[in-house]
């Protein structure tokens, strides 16, 4: 079952904030996120894992919630740069593949 | 840094066909993977490999199989190309543990007339 993802698009000023959130109905082992810029492949971003881990590095960090099995991406005073679509994958346990969300995509104006 | 490339960029095939889409990472990395990408779905798991000549179903396996016999190469093959599978097809690679991230080559944008 394909992890729930919104918003399904959002659109920013430079120096605004975003919030993107990731549901699942299945119990997860982790959470990935990965960035895709148009025409480009997606580019890993963090992973997070059992245990309500938090993560971030510069101005985009992430959580994760495993007993709402919810992960929520935030980019702060966001950039022209982290304009593409955000996709959360989600894994939950043994061999199994990611399983992606259908992606947001965020523009950031000037 | 990890290297994984894909045989095509693009690829125009006609309905019928037998299709074959290479994967190739120089990182010596156990997980391989195929998805294809299509606009308003995200990224849907096709196949995958853990080890050589090992391989699972992913999310939509119908149409496709899959080869590893080298552990470096994983193929995809459409056995009688069709066109709802005209869609942009990703590899990925990953170290074991499931808490690997995944790599990915830059796709080939495949078209079945």
């Amino acid at each position: 079952q394909q992890p729930v993802q919104s918003p399904q698009a959002v659109i920013l000023r430079e120096g605004e904030d975003a919030v993107i959130n990731c549901s699942s109905s299945k119990a997860l082992y982790s959470v990935h996120w990965y960035r895709q810029k148009h025409g480009e492949a997606p580019v890993f971003l963090m992973i997070l894992l059992k245990g309500g881990e938090q993560k971030g590095h510069d101005k985009i960090s992430a959580s994760f919630n495993e007993k709402k099995q919810q992960s929520s991406l935030y980019l702060t005073a966001s950039q022209l740069s982290y304009s593409g679509t955000y996709f959360c994958g989600t894994v939950g346990g043994g061999a199994d593949g990611l399983t992606f969300g259908k992606g947001t995509h965020l523009i950031i104006q000037p | 840094d990890v290297k994984v490339t894909q045989s095509s960029r693009y690829l125009v095939k006609r309905t019928g066909e037998k299709v074959f889409l290479e994967c190739v990472q120089d990182m010596d990395h156990e997980n391989m993977f195929w998805y294809r990408q299509d606009p308003g779905l995200g990224l849907r798991l096709i196949y995958f490999s853990y080890d050589v000549k090992m391989k699972e179903k992913g999310d939509i396996p119908e149409g496709y199989s899959v080869s590893r016999e080298k552990k470096e190469r994983f193929s995809l093959i459409l056995e009688s190309a069709s066109t709802n599978q005209t869609s942009m097809y990703l590899c990925a690679t990953s170290g074991p543990a499931s808490n690997q991230p995944q790599h990915f080559g830059d796709g080939t944008r495949l078209s079945i007339l």
